[in-house]
């Protein structure tokens, strides 16, 4: 079991570029959770899905950013026209069902936008 | 909103000492409430869950203890050891979600 993967570890992309960041849950679990963790800040709940349904988007910002989570393929969270305070490390998570026996977490994506 | 305080923010330990972790939560209704240590620049990885109708659970050396209705967790660590240097984190589970505590940022001196 290969556990959460997550790619790319590192992401560098200028001002204004578009960064996709892939997560491929556990096998077996058909929801997945985003997280950020900002500079010397916690780690913020932003999106939970299960396959091909956004369930809560709450803690998504307004504009720029979108997640998907394909039937086929891994989940996506996309981030448009990127701005220097988008860097951060994205964790994604995954579960069996809605979290009653626990979450596991990915290694993250640290995303530097320059 | 569920709101989750760590306590301390730092703690520094000699090799060997034993040392306890709080974890504070404000709404009650949790799922359950789950342990994580992170390292410098990784993943986070789960140490301990413990489920709502529990009220401790162990693994090792560290063993968590919950208590709902005053809204509190604590980990316990015995025999600390260097390699136990991370920053642990607990985070209560609502239905869709975890929300965690800023986190202790442990150091255990040899």
């Amino acid at each position: 079991n290969a556990g959460v993967m997550q790619n790319p570890r590192h992401l560098v992309r200028r001002r204004g570029q578009e960064a996709r960041l892939r997560c491929s849950p556990m096998k077996g679990h058909s929801h997945v959770y985003w997280y950020r963790q900002l500079p010397e800040e916690g780690l913020k709940f932003m999106v939970y899905l299960q396959k091909e349904n956004i369930i809560d988007e709450s803690g998504m910002p307004k504009e720029r950013f979108s997640a998907e989570f394909p039937k086929e393929g891994p989940s996506i969270l996309r981030i448009q026209q990127v701005v220097r305070g988008d860097s951060a490390a994205y964790f994604c998570a995954s579960s069996p069902n809605e979290g009653g026996y626990g979450y596991t977490f990915g290694s993250g994506t640290r995303l530097t936008v320059v | 909103k569920q709101e989750v305080t760590q306590i301390p923010a730092a703690l520094s330990v000699p090799e060997g000492e034993n040392l306890v972790l709080n974890c504070s939560f404000t709404d009650s209704a949790i799922y359950n409430l789950q342990w994580f240590r992170q390292d410098p620049g990784k993943g986070l990885t789960s140490l301990l869950l413990i489920q709502s109708s529990q009220r401790e659970q162990t693994s090792g050396r560290l063993n968590a203890s919950l208590d709902k209705s005053s809204g509190r967790s604590t980990l316990y660590i015995a025999a600390s050891q260097p390699g136990d240097s991370a920053t642990y984190l607990c985070a209560s589970t609502g239905a869709n979600n975890l929300f965690f505590g800023t986190g202790t940022r442990l150091t255990v001196i040899p």
